[in-house]
């Protein structure tokens, strides 16, 4: 049973555009929201996170967005460039314990066309 | 650099057999996370410890086994080796191992099961 869910496998932007990577999740007990980006070869990089009684965090061109009531967030990036392109991971965790662990989406890969 | 080192970086054995896949976490991280990904998943949590303790178990199989030694690195032990075994290993750290902490990525271990 997947529980966060990135239904777009890829996507692919103009350079300078904005890009919008979709997550959705089904436990109402996660709190924490993370994106993680992957490059080739390299372990997955913190990317920028919310907690649930947000409903946006921005980090300079990285805004992520959360919908409670949908159990969905986003991740925009404004304005794309080239070196953004990577698999962009989405997860969860929290569910109110003491332990830490990560619910990952399966991903999606963002191509950023110069 | 995150910082996490594993070792080796790639692996190849036959089935039935068993590997050892070492973590070094950040320096000053007492906690360290084990997850799995395998063709066209998502990361899986397999286990945490947190200084030389289980705090958490994921869908860890029982031929899996892990422990966190009194200088903090980590090994994954896995035996019986079968093909589905295949995938990309990856280790974690972060300070404390409490819910909304940074977990920070090591690049990997690619096991190969033929």
């Amino acid at each position: 049973d997947q529980q966060v869910k990135q239904n777009s496998p890829s996507l692919s932007v103009q350079e300078g555009r904005i890009s919008i990577l979709n997550c959705d999740y089904t436990n109402s007990m996660f709190d924490y929201f993370l994106w993680y980006k992957k490059y080739p070869a390299e372990g997955p990089t913190f990317l920028i996170s919310i907690s649930s009684i947000k409903d946006k965090n921005e980090d300079g061109r990285f805004t992520v967005f959360l919908n409670k009531s949908a159990k969905h967030l986003s991740l925009h990036i404004v304005p794309s460039q080239p070196g953004d392109s990577a698999v962009y991971f989405c997860a969860a965790s929290g569910y109110g314990g003491a332990t830490n662990k990560l619910i990952f989406g399966t991903g999606t890969l963002l191509a950023v066309q110069p | 650099d995150s910082g996490v080192t594993q070792t080796p970086k790639h692996l190849i054995t036959a089935t039935g057999q068993r590997v050892t896949l070492r973590c070094s976490p950040r320096s000053g991280d007492l906690s360290v996370y084990w997850y799995q990904q395998s063709l066209d998943q998502g990361l899986q949590f397999l286990i945490q410890y947190y200084n030389g303790e289980e705090r958490a178990k994921g869908n860890i199989l029982e031929r899996f086994s892990a422990q966190q030694f009194p200088d903090l690195h980590s090994e994954l032990n896995l035996s019986s080796l079968e093909l589905g075994d295949s995938a990309l290993y990856f280790c974690a750290s972060s300070e404390q191992g409490l819910v909304q902490e940074t977990q920070y990525f090591g690049p990997g271990t690619r096991l190969l099961v033929l």
